[in-house]
Order: structure tokens, then C-alpha cells, then sequence
């Protein structure tokens, strides 16, 4: 299985709600990673786990929050967000996080519109 | 100067072109090489790593020139599928560990009939 699930696939939310967006691995990487892709854009990290511990937040907004229950999940939870955070939110897994010749597998992404 | 940058696109090629593009680093500390190709509202998708001997797989060819900070893909007898923006990706490793991917902004490849 080499496969990066991510769900939902589109989301739409106001600026007082709270969602959640779900990230799913199965192939043993002990890496994932959140990015935030604007149209025209390459991707942007915004944080990674590692062992399932934060190891790098790029300066991200405290209204986006990152949390791994466990190797195989990640969660990114949304809360009081601003209609400019309306992109394609990716999420990416890797062997480990360091080291040379660690590709990164995306998920499909989840398309969110904040209104 | 930019970490990661690419050719600016787009190119516009016929069906059967032959075309390279080139990406250059900035980090001499980079230590893997890769490309990935993005379709519109797609994720990127790896399509393959770049070593120092350089790589071919079937119409793909990549080469990496360390002591330039280079790295080239060539794409031959070009088919309408190839459209698609292709991604530089470096990754620079450092003894934290923290080695995130660096990403060029892309160069669009349309292929035309």
C-alpha cells in the first residue's frame, strides 16, 4: 500500500466554525507533513511530525493546530480561520524525516473554502 | 536569490518534442534531488529522484551537476498525458534532522496535438 488518504475532499466552512482535516498512511513512514498550496504555488510546509512528535512548526498560525494520535494518522484542526487560509491543503508522508533520498508521498488534499 | 528556482514557463511543445528543463540550488548543503509532477488540482506525484550518475527511466532522463548546483530533466517523444507542471525538489540534509523539502515554483508543460 503506498497510498496517502486524506479526507474530506472538499470543505467548506465559515469563519466561527471548527473543522478538522484527517490524514491517513499505511505504509510504516515514521514522517508526515502538512503544506498549504495556493493556486499557481508550489506547495508550503507548514509542520512536520516525526515519530510522532512536532518537530518543525514553519510559523504557523495558532488557529491552525497539528495533532498525531498515532504513526498512521494525522489530524490538522481549523478553528476562527480568515478566508485568504481558502487553498489546497496537502498532506505527506516519508520514510523519516531526515537523511538523503526520503521521497515524500502526498495525499490527494483536501480543498478548503473558508467564507 | 531564491532556493530552489526553475525555468520559467510555460513551454509549449508538439506531440513527439523533445524538452529539458533545467533547476538550479542555491544550498551546496542539498543532498537529494527530486521531480515531481503536479496535474491542475492534483497533488504533486513523484516522478523520480535525481542521483550524481543520473537516472533514466524509460522517456525520463534527469542529470544532477553538483559542482554547478544543477539539475536537468529531459523528457522525449513528448505525449499529451506529459502536460502537467513539473516541481525541483531539494532536500538538504543537516545533523538536526530537520530537512524539509525546498520546492521550485514549477515550470507548466503543455503538449499539443
Amino acid at each position: 500500500d503506498t497510498e496517502v488518504t486524506q479526507t474530506p475532499k472538499h470543505l467548506v466552512m465559515g469563519m466561527t466554525n471548527k473543522k478538522s482535516l484527517k490524514c491517513e498512511q499505511h505504509m510504516g513512514h515514521r514522517a508526515m507533513y502538512w503544506y498549504k498550496q495556493k493556486a499557481k504555488k508550489p506547495p508550503e510546509l507548514m509542520f512536520v511530525y516525526s515519530y510522532e512528535k512536532l518537530s518543525i512548526n514553519e510559523s504557523v498560525p495558532s488557529r491552525f493546530s497539528p495533532e498525531c494520535p498515532n504513526s498512521s494518522l494525522l489530524n490538522l484542526h481549523l478553528h476562527a480561520l480568515q478566508p485568504e487560509d481558502s487553498a489546497l491543503y496537502l498532506c505527506a508522508s516519508s520514510q523519516d524525516e531526515g537523511g538523503g533520498g526520503n521521497e515524500q508521498f502526498f495525499g490527494p488534499g483536501t480543498r478548503l473554502t473558508v467564507l | 536569490r531564491k532556493e530552489v528556482e526553475q525555468d520559467p514557463g510555460p513551454f509549449n511543445v508538439p506531440e513527439g518534442a523533445t524538452v529539458a528543463f533545467n533547476c538550479t540550488y542555491s544550498n551546496s548543503a542539498s543532498q537529494s534531488f527530486f521531480w515531481y509532477r503536479q496535474d491542475c488540482r492534483k497533488e504533486p506525484k513523484l516522478l523520480m529522484s535525481v542521483y550524481s550518475s543520473g537516472n533514466e527511466d524509460g522517456r525520463f532522463t534527469a542529470q544532477l551537476n553538483r559542482a554547478s548546483q544543477y539539475i536537468s530533466l529531459l523528457i522525449r517523444d513528448s505525449k499529451l498525458s506529459d502536460s502537467a507542471t513539473y516541481l525541483c525538489v531539494v532536500n538538504i540534509w543537516a545533523n538536526s534532522g530537520n530537512t524539509p523539502l525546498v520546492f521550485g515554483k514549477g515550470t507548466r508543460l503543455s503538449v499539443i496535438a
